[in-house]
Order: structure tokens, then sequence, then C-alpha cells
């Protein structure tokens, strides 16, 4: 059965201080797997799509990587603005549909 | 107006009422989806539309109707629902089906009472 698992669950940083998010996935034949932002109240933000082992996608403080069983999303020197709930999901190439991970709430405290 | 845009943004509704959530996207996008976000729990897809036909009904009970007149435009028709639907509707679109990064809108909290 495909399934997303991200860790930690909750995560508080100080200003500045660099950290990881982890997504591990099970699926058959991996199509992609997508990173999104929300923001309470709000809905999901896309930032980015990965698709194959070793690549990697920056975008200002945030930088996903990939491998065959995980993807984690590096924040680095984190800013208050940062704050947010992180999803991460794949899509299958037997089924298409997204399969979503139960988030990682990141919280950076001035 | 750009983007997805979900109405109401609240919506609080007696276990017999009749309402619908509305959903309108201005990207030129031609599949839209229904998403059930509750607390501690993944996204759960319950509808999709490529080109104004449904093409997935996930399982859901059918006190959720959906309907999807043009390619801009989705609603979710609710009917007799039960508390443990209350939750953050969200309503998504994507250029192509099943390609994504979707665009979200900010979604429908319903509280069911």
């Amino acid at each position: 059965e495909d399934q997303v698992t991200q860790s930690p669950e909750a995560l508080r940083l100080q200003e500045g201080e660099s950290s990881s998010l982890n997504c591990s996935y099970t699926v058959s034949g991996l199509r992609g797997l997508f990173w999104y932002r929300q923001d309470p109240g709000k809905g999901p933000e896309f930032l980015f799509t990965l698709y194959s082992a070793g690549e990697e996608k920056e975008k200002e403080r945030l930088k996903a990587t990939l491998t065959k069983k995980e993807s984690f999303l590096h924040i680095t020197a984190p800013k208050p603005e940062d704050s947010a709930t992180y999803l991460c999901a794949v899509q299958a190439y037997n089924t298409d549909k997204l399969i979503f991970g139960t988030g990682t709430r990141l919280q950076v405290f001035p | 107006e750009t983007g997805v845009t979900q109405t109401p943004r609240h919506l609080v509704m007696g276990m017999t009422n009749k309402k619908s959530l509305k959903c309108e996207q201005h990207l030129g996008h031609n599949a839209m989806y229904w998403y059930k976000q509750s607390a501690k729990k993944p996204l759960e897809l319950m509808f999709v539309y490529s080109l104004e036909e449904r093409v997935e009904n996930n399982s859901v009970p059918s006190r959720f109707s959906p309907e999807c007149p043009n390619s801009s435009h989705l609603f979710l028709h609710l009917h007799t629902l039960q508390p443990e639907d209350s939750a953050l509707y969200l309503c998504a679109s994507s250029q192509v089906l099943d390609r994504a990064g979707y665009t979200f809108g900010s979604g429908t909290r319903l509280t069911v009472v």
C-alpha cells in the first residue's frame, strides 16, 4: 500500500537555527514527490516537485532533496515567517493520485 | 481575481440543513478536485473532475454531492451531514488531470452541529 510518513510531527526552532524535515514514503513506482506549505486558515501552497533520486530543488531558505526512500526539506537560517505546516505528497504511476502525509508543524521563534 | 477562490470561508450547519460550497478557479485549468482535511489526518481526496466530467468518486458518502457546471466552477452540495463531517474542505485545480502542483483554495471550515 502506498504510504507517506512525515517527521517530526512538530518542530520548534530559534531564528537562524537550521534543521531538516523528513518525508519517508513507500510507493509502487514514484511518478513525483511534492512539498507544500500550509499557513493556518489557508490552503496548501505548492513549493517543489522532485522526480528522481538525487534531484534537489531550492527556493530561498528551503532546499528539498530526494532519495529512493525519503525526501528532506532543509531549512537554512529560518525566520519567523517560515512558520507553517509543511506537507509532503507522493504520486504513483499506477494510481496518479496524490497521497499526502500528515505534515510537520514548524514554529520559528525570534 | 486570480487563483482558486472558495466560498464561504466558514460554515456552521445543523444536521438537517442543506448547504453548498463553491469553488471558482481563474487559472484556465482543466481539472478540479475536492479534498477533506481533518485534524491530525492526511488530506483525503473526495472527488475529481476533468473537463467537467467526474472521473473519481473516492467512496464518499452520498450526503456529499459534487457538481461541475463548467471547467471554472465546482460545487459541493451538503445534506444531512454528521458531526464527524466537520473539517476543512479544500478545492484544488491543475492544468492537466493528476499533474501537480495543484493550486489550492483557502478552504471552507465546516462545522456540523
